[in-house]
């Protein structure tokens, strides 16, 4: 039971335009998201995170969304650099204690 | 440097061939933890220890032991590995599980025949 989704496998974007990364989970009891990136080779490396008492985190060129009615959050990568091109992982926690991750996407960014 | 180091990067093995996965963090963090990557199904936990020899299961722990008898140190073992064990693996450590960042070491491709 995969309680939390990245629907999208993959996602090509054209440099300087935005990316937009989707993520829907099924807990409602998460309350503490994150967004890792990894490149080939390498491990996740943390991105950027929010709190379920937030609706948006911004960290330079990018910004997490979360919509709890929904059960969705998003991450906007705005300009997108060809340095951005890697696999980015969702994940949730809740209760300070385990962790889900959603299955990846990967992002290209063309130049 | 604030590093997680793994070792072995890459193993070949053959089946029910014991085997340990060291992992090593030099942050002095109390949260560790073991991930599997799989195509289509992402990160899965497999252990996860809050410190010094408390231990918890995650959502993929059968086939796998840990052990925590020092804090910088986690090591993951398979004492009768099984084909459906090739994957990537993933350490991690951290100040707490889910509200701070987690350091992931760079990884360790294991493949069980």
């Amino acid at each position: 039971d995969q309680q939390v989704k990245q629907n999208s496998p993959s996602l090509s974007v054209q440099e300087g335009r935005i990316s937009i990364l989707n993520c829907d989970y099924t807990n409602s009891m998460f309350d503490y998201f994150l967004w890792y990136k990894k490149y080939p080779a390498e491990g996740p490396t943390f991105l950027i995170s929010i709190s379920s008492i937030k609706d948006k985190n911004e960290d330079g060129r990018f910004t997490v969304f979360l919509n709890k009615s929904a059960k969705h959050l998003s991450l906007h990568i705005v300009p997108s650099q060809p340095g951005d091109s890697a696999v980015y992982f969702c994940a949730a926690s809740y209760n300070n204690n385990d962790m889900r991750f959603g299955a990846g996407t990967r992002l290209t960014v063309k130049p | 440097e604030a590093q997680v180091t793994q070792n072995p990067r890459y193993l070949i093995t053959v089946t029910g061939k014991k085997l340990t996965v060291t992992c090593s963090q030099n942050m002095n963090h109390e949260y560790m933890s073991w991930y599997r990557q799989d195509p289509g199904l992402g990160l899965r936990q497999i252990y996860y220890s809050m410190n010094v020899e408390v231990t918890d299961k995650g959502d993929v722990p059968e086939g796998y032991k840990v052990s925590r008898k020092e804090k910088r140190n986690f090591p993951l073992i398979l004492e009768s590995p099984s084909p459906n064990q090739t994957s990537l693996y993933f350490c991690a450590s951290s100040t707490s599980l889910s509200t701070d960042t987690q350091y992931f070491g760079p990884g360790t491709r294991l493949t069980v025949l």
